[in-house]
């Protein structure tokens, strides 16, 4: 079965900062990577995905970006608020696994 | 709006006992999964149904099973819980595919079996 590594498992920013939270997986064929975001107490809800139409995807202060060579996929949170403080979870294309999550917590 | 609702937030059993775990969606999707959530082990798929009476085993269905009588309501059954399936319970429902599409997720169920 296909697996994902997610890095890094946790990662705190000052207010402002950019995380970075990367995806490595096996197979460099996709139809659709999603990333998906979950706050205390709740269910994860989708954040953002990507089709291979293209190599970035941008909505709002979060970015996808797909490096084939690496079969890495990064999502990027630009202008990072502490509401952005949750976990992260990235799912490999056509898969259903889930990475083991970063929990990311934005300081004032 | 769409919604997945789970039977109940918080739940305390006792070992031995067989325990239900209730979801219900109102999106008419055929899919609908089952995952336990643990620290630093991320979500691990447990079943899933891509239709009613259908199932299908996800990476741990040890100790657990399903049923989907109604295209709405997919349940998790505990046949006999024990300590080491204290966790929380997340139930999901998807359109079509195999997560090819979003999936929608509950609010989740905190089991603590005792």
């Amino acid at each position: 079965q296909q697996q994902v590594k997610q890095s890094p498992q946790s990662l705190i920013v000052q207010k402002g900062g950019i995380p970075i939270i990367n995806c490595a997986y096996e197979n460099t064929a996709f139809d659709y990577f999603p990333w998906y975001q979950q706050f205390p107490g709740k269910g994860p809800a989708l954040l953002i995905a990507i089709r291979p139409d293209v190599s970035e995807k941008k909505e709002g202060r979060f970015t996808i970006s797909f490096n084939k060579s690496a079969k890495q996929f990064s999502l990027h949170i630009m202008d990072s608020q502490p509401g952005d403080s949750a976990t992260y979870f990235c799912v490999p294309p056509g898969k259903l696994i889930f990475g083991q999550g970063t929990e990311l917590s934005v300081k004032p | 709006d769409v919604k997945v609702t789970q039977s109940s937030r918080y739940l305390v059993k006792r070992t031995g006992e067989k325990v239900f775990l209730e979801c219900v969606q109102d999106m008419d999707h055929e899919n609908m999964f089952w995952y336990r959530q643990d620290p630093g082990l991320g979500l691990r798929l447990i079943y899933f149904s891509y239709d009613v009476k259908m199932k299908e085993k996800g990476d741990i269905p040890e100790g657990y099973s399903v049923s989907r009588e109604k295209k709405e309501r997919f349940s998790l059954i505990l046949e006999s819980a024990s300590t080491n399936q204290t966790s929380m319970y997340l139930c999901a429902s998807s359109p079509t595919g195999q997560g090819m599409d979003e999936q929608y997720f509950g609010p989740g169920t905190r089991l603590t079996v005792t």
